[in-house]
């Protein structure tokens, strides 16, 4: 099963609401993304999680808040945000680099991605 | 110059033409490299690995050439339901930073 889950698919909140958005994975990966993708253009890395540790921070406004309860999960909460947050949010997982070392470099090192959310903000 | 460089774009070809899309990485050090499909409005699906020469899957072939940084993806036969944007992406060094190319749209033609 190569399935993420993110939760909810649409998402409309104003510019002093609170919100977050759910990621789930059930693939034994250790490290979860988050993303945010803009139309026509490519998916832009937010966070990265490892171990349940925040392991890349890409310089992201901190009203953008992670959160990783377990190794399954992986939360974004949303305070306060401008209209151009507008995006879609993908949430991705993938086997991390000390598996895949033991492993001697094979199996599977891609990343597999949630359907994401699409979040308007007004 | 940006890591990750593809075809501009968008390629418009007839159902059943062939089609090549090449990508271009800065970092030599990069290990793992990887083609992704994305449909309108839809999240990124992985089309194939490339680890090392290349790899065929079906009417897809990858081809990685590391001494002039690039990979190219071939689709043969192409069908309706190849439209789409193809991403290239590279990981560096096996760490957990993902890399996109800007992607390259195409649309088949019936």
């Amino acid at each position: 099963d190569t399935e993420v889950t993110q939760t909810p698919k649409h998402l409309v909140m104003g510019m002093t609401n609170k919100k977050s958005l759910k990621c789930e994975q059930h693939m034994g990966h250790r490290a979860m993304y988050w993303y945010k993708q803009k139309a026509k253009k490519p998916p832009e890395l937010m966070f990265v999680y490892s171990y349940e540790k925040l392991s890349i921070n890409e310089s992201v406004p901190s009203r953008f808040s992670p959160e990783c309860p377990n190794s399954s999960l992986l939360n974004l909460h949303l305070h306060a945000l401008q209209p151009e947050d507008s995006a879609l949010y993908l949430c991705a997982s993938s086997s991390d680099l000390y598996s895949f070392a033991l492993a001697g470099g094979r199996g599977s090192y891609e990343q597999y991605f949630g359907p994401g959310t699409r979040l308007t903000v007004t | 110059r940006k890591e990750v460089e593809q075809d501009p774009g968008p390629f418009n070809v007839p159902e059943g033409a062939t089609v090549a899309f090449n990508c271009t990485y800065s970092n030599s050090a990069s290990q793992s490299f990887f083609w992704y499909r994305q449909d309108c409005r839809k999240e990124p699906k992985l089309l194939m690995s490339v680890y090392s020469s290349g790899n065929e899957d079906g009417r897809f072939t990858a081809q990685l050439n590391r001494a002039s940084q690039y990979i190219s993806l071939l689709i043969r036969d192409s069908k309706l339901s190849d439209s789409a944007t193809y991403l290239c992406v590279v990981n560096p060094n096996y760490g957990q930073n993902f890399v996109f190319g800007p992607g390259t749209r195409l649309s088949v033609l019936p």
